[in-house]
């Protein structure tokens, strides 16, 4: 089974700060996806990544295989950023779901 | 429908009561995937669907869980005799299929057994 890993698990920062989460997992992955949950529970997609790095407004993901390891980037954050932000790997083989991470509380204060 | 749709969005039901959650996946999607997730907890995996087969249960919990997808689309989870260690937010994802990881998610049912 894949262990992942997020760090940290609270973060709490002041507007325009640069951000960054990691998310480690133990096994290759076919996948990986980077999440956001809002108080209400529902959950967004942000990225899924399988090599490389993609970007996407003022978020950036990067993700290296070799040291099965992946960072979430924000820059210039904003109050409205404020979220639980979820990495969760797709194994492949036997089981096709997701194994997620405890997710990042990120709290952006003005 | 545009995305995935679960319902009820909130359901509170009295211990050892039956509750049905339902899933609506975005049409098309061959591949639909439940979810529970606790207080404080990232989700956890408990059945995956390609088609109206369970291709994977390994997740659900214990023999209170079922869940069906008749007709290869709705799918619903049923929860008998609940208990309230089941309160958490039950998410329901869905992707094109096999091969095709990147899944879509609904806004989730948060239960709550009292």
């Amino acid at each position: 089974k894949n262990e992942v890993e997020q760090s940290p698990q609270n973060l709490t920062a002041q507007e325009g700060e640069f951000i960054t989460i990691n998310c480690s997992y133990s096994v290759g992955i076919s996948a990986l996806h980077w999440l956001q949950q809002h108080p209400g529970g529902g959950i967004v997609s942000l990225f899924m990544l399988s090599s490389g790095k993609k970007k996407h407004g003022r978020l950036i993901a990067t993700i290296n295989i070799q040291e099965k390891h992946s960072s979430l980037h924000i820059t210039a954050s904003h109050p409205r950023d404020s979220a639980v932000y979820i990495c969760a790997v797709h194994s492949g083989g036997g089981a096709d779901g997701l194994t997620f991470g405890k997710g990042t509380h990120l709290i952006i204060q003005p | 429908g545009a995305g995935v749709s679960q319902t009820p969005s909130n359901k509170v039901t009295e211990k050892g009561k039956y509750v049905e959650l339902r899933c609506d996946p975005i049409s098309g999607h061959t591949a639909l995937y439940w979810y529970r997730q606790s207080l404080g907890q990232g989700p956890e995996f408990l059945i995956y669907f390609q088609g109206t087969g369970a291709a994977d249960d390994s997740g659900l919990p214990n023999d209170r869980f079922f869940a069906v997808r008749p007709e290869g689309s709705v799918s619903t989870l049923k929860i008998q005799r609940t208990e309230r260690g089941d309160s958490a937010v039950y998410l329901c994802a869905s992707s094109l299929g096999r091969g095709t990881p990147e899944a879509f998610f609904g806004q989730g049912t948060r239960l709550t057994v009292v």
